[in-house]
């Protein structure tokens, strides 16, 4: 089936560092890809929409400037915590639509971002 | 009008239960409600998902109930087993490509021996 391999699982960085995220699609080609905030106990925020050739869409009160996307190929998007904090610790999840007949999303397996 | 209301926040199911979990919508457009199966620390796993044209979806032990007047679905888990203990989470979203997914705002359920 569809797979997004998503890395690094885990990374921990020092305040005023910036961290990337990435998200491949594996034997399909994604050319959207959503990029989720989970805090614990709590439900997936909608970050931002990232489409393959354009500028990403961010919901609103996302600081774009911090929360870089780049979603430079079909099988490829990037998320970069700027000058991280340790206010933007939380998990990170990425999501493309499976397009094509099937419908549904499949996710990554996630990011744990911890900014010590 | 994008929430995705989501009852309840916790459950405790005996194994060999049944755990009910419902959830709430007020999009009409909305026309795929999936449900996700989410353990600490990975992401979200499609569990089971319907489409307005149909009332009832079963798979495994899995059924989901889905109400278009009401505007409500529910997620059935038969027989659970304390390896269904997991963090819950229902969606919505409309079809077509790239519409973004509306989540619930999830349900702890905890399988006790």
């Amino acid at each position: 089936g569809a797979v997004v391999s998503q890395h690094p699982s885990r990374v921990i960085c020092k305040s005023g560092t910036s961290v990337k995220i990435e998200c491949r699609s594996l034997d399909f080609q994604a050319t959207t890809m959503f990029w989720y905030r989970q805090f614990p106990k709590q439900s997936l925020m909608l970050m931002a929409t990232s489409n393959e050739g354009s500028k990403a869409t961010y919901e609103q009160g996302v600081e774009k400037d911090k929360f870089l996307i780049n979603h430079a190929s079909l099988t490829l998007s990037t998320l970069t915590v700027t000058s991280a904090h340790p206010e933007d610790s939380s998990f990170y999840i990425c999501s493309a639509p499976l397009g094509g007949r099937a419908y549904g999303y499949t996710f990554g397996s996630g990011t744990r971002l911890t900014v010590v | 009008q994008q929430q995705v209301k989501q009852s309840p926040q916790s459950l405790i199911v005996q194994k060999g239960g049944i755990s009910i979990i419902n959830c709430a919508y007020e999009n009409t457009a909305f026309d795929y409600f999936p449900w996700y199966q989410q353990f600490p620390g990975k992401g979200p796993a499609l569990l089971i998902a319907i489409r307005p044209d149909v009332s009832e979806k079963k798979e495994g032990r899995f059924t989901i109930s889905f109400n278009k007047s009401a505007k409500q679905f529910s997620l059935h888990i038969m027989d659970s087993q304390p390896g269904d203990s997991a963090t819950y989470f229902c969606a919505a979203s409309t079809t077509g490509g790239g519409n973004k997914l509306t989540f619930g705002t999830g349900t702890q359920l905890k399988v006790e021996l």
